[in-house]
């Protein structure tokens, strides 16, 4: 397994484009988890999937944040007409739901897509 | 709210010094607490975890934290940094709520000068 799998890394856009993000999780993980982190700040919790259903998204996911884990697999984050303030590391994570809290813990985090709107 | 600080931006130690980073976290229950670090453009590496038990934990790299429920703190320390261990280091608390969401701290970013 190659673990959590991150394109692009780096994605420049001008403001108000539309970008879309990829995150591929370790395969056996069932549960796959969206994080931003901008300059000088720890990852933020956006949202998060159980197979293929959003179960929780943050207050920071607005409505030009969308997120889709079709057929529980791959997961894609679109951000619609991208503001400066979009600018941030994205990060993926992914787990599986075991018997204990420990494993439900078990994150393992890709490399993040950097974005930089301009 | 859950929330996680950790009070230094910035650290630098000489290669062969030993380590602390101070984390403190404000939690109604027991949290689960980790550290993780970080180097420049990748991902987060866990370096270790407490859930229960023993409060002193090993973890990877060298690296051990003390769970210190009095003072909510759970410092991460190294007793001899090597130039490799230059990253930034975050803490995380786990709420005990469905979805095993983190809350991180701010980070901290160690600086190794030989």
């Amino acid at each position: 397994d190659t673990g959590v799998s991150q394109n692009p890394r780096h994605k420049i856009t001008k403001r108000g484009q539309n970008v879309t993000f990829r995150c591929d999780p370790i395969s056996e993980h069932n549960r796959l988890y969206w994080y931003r982190q901008t300059l000088g700040q720890g990852p933020e919790f956006l949202t998060y999937f159980q197979n293929e259903a959003q179960l929780e998204k943050s207050r920071l996911l607005s409505d030009r944040f969308s997120a889709e884990r079709p057929k529980g697999s791959f997961s894609t984050l679109e951000i619609q007409r991208t503001e400066q303030g979009d600018s941030a590391m994205y990060l993926c994570a992914s787990s599986s739901v075991g018997t204990g809290s420990e494993a439900n813990y078990g994150y393992t985090f890709g490399s993040g897509t950097r974005l930089t709107v301009v | 709210a859950q929330s996680v600080t950790q009070p230094d931006i910035h650290i630098t130690v000489s290669e062969g010094a030993s380590l602390e980073l101070r984390c403190n976290y404000s939690y109604g229950a027991t949290p689960y607490l980790f550290w993780y670090v970080q180097s420049p453009g990748q991902g987060l590496q866990l370096l270790l975890k407490y859930f229960s038990g023993d409060t002193l934990v090993q973890g990877i790299k060298g690296f051990e934290a003390e769970f210190k429920r009095s003072q909510s703190s759970f410092n991460l320390r190294k007793p001899s940094v090597h130039w490799s261990d230059a990253a930034e280091y975050f803490c995380a608390v786990g709420p005990l709520e469905y979805g095993n969401k983190l809350v991180f701290g701010a980070g901290t970013i160690l600086r190794v000068k030989s």
